[in-house]
């Protein structure tokens, strides 16, 4: 999954601090997710973005807010970190035929 | 918009063929069918693709129905390394169903020695 990079891999936060993951990739590709995955269980959607500039509300997004201000990177931002917050993150990118995915490796992040 | 529906679980003994199902009959003309395994602590793990043909590729096979509702899986000799959680995930052209991507629940393989 060279495609999608995602920093940093991990991070303890303290409650109410502040953070953002990055998640890049270098294949022009339109579509860009951001996905946490908590402990057996599946990928819920956070936030997504059908192009540079837009954004859009996924299942999940309540505590959290994106931008995405240049085509290859896709923020997410957490303003005020929350023990719920524990979770591994996964960003995704995708082409606009659909044809092709690609999956960062994860960001496993911690709120204590 | 679309949905996939996958078994929980299901059970493999090893080297034996492993057939996973996935249901996907609101499924349109655009929407291609990938599958993705997860390891534990890994990220989801490309293993094949189609849009109405079957397709083989080294790690596996997927067969898609005719009227393409559905499709399934193949390991064609299951190893213990194939023991994941294996997402059918349904991909749309443009921004038919907003943009997202269909996640199955996903299905937990396990593989007997």
């Amino acid at each position: 999954n060279a495609g999608v990079t995602q920093t940093p891999k991990f991070r303890v936060l303290k409650t109410g601090q502040s953070m953002t993951l990055l998640c890049a990739q270098d294949m022009n590709h339109e579509y860009m997710y951001w996905y946490r995955q908590d402990p057996g269980m599946g990928l819920r959607l956070i936030h997504y973005s059908v192009g540079e500039g837009t954004t859009a509300k996924g299942e999940v997004p309540d505590g959290y807010n994106v931008s995405r201000l240049k085509k290859q990177n896709f923020l997410l931002g957490l303003e005020s970190a929350a023990p719920s917050q524990t979770s591994v993150y996964f960003c995704a990118s995708r082409s606009t035929s659909g044809n092709t995915i690609y999956f960062g490796e994860g960001s496993w992040l911690t709120v204590v | 918009d679309a949905k996939t529906t996958q078994p929980n679980s299901m059970e493999s003994n090893e080297e034996e063929p492993v057939h996973l199902p996935c249901n996907h009959s609101t499924i349109s003309g655009t929407d291609y069918i990938h599958w993705y395994r997860q390891l534990p602590s890994q990220g989801p793990e490309y293993v094949i693709h189609g849009l109405t043909s079957n397709v083989n590729n080294r790690m596996a096979s997927l067969a898609i129905a005719e009227d393409r509702k559905s499709s399934t899986l193949i390991l064609h000799r299951a190893t213990l390394r194939d023991a994941a959680v294996y997402y059918c995930i349904l991909s749309s052209r443009g921004s038919s169903n907003t943009g997202k991507l269909i996640f199955g629940q996903g299905t937990t393989l396990q593989v007997k020695p």
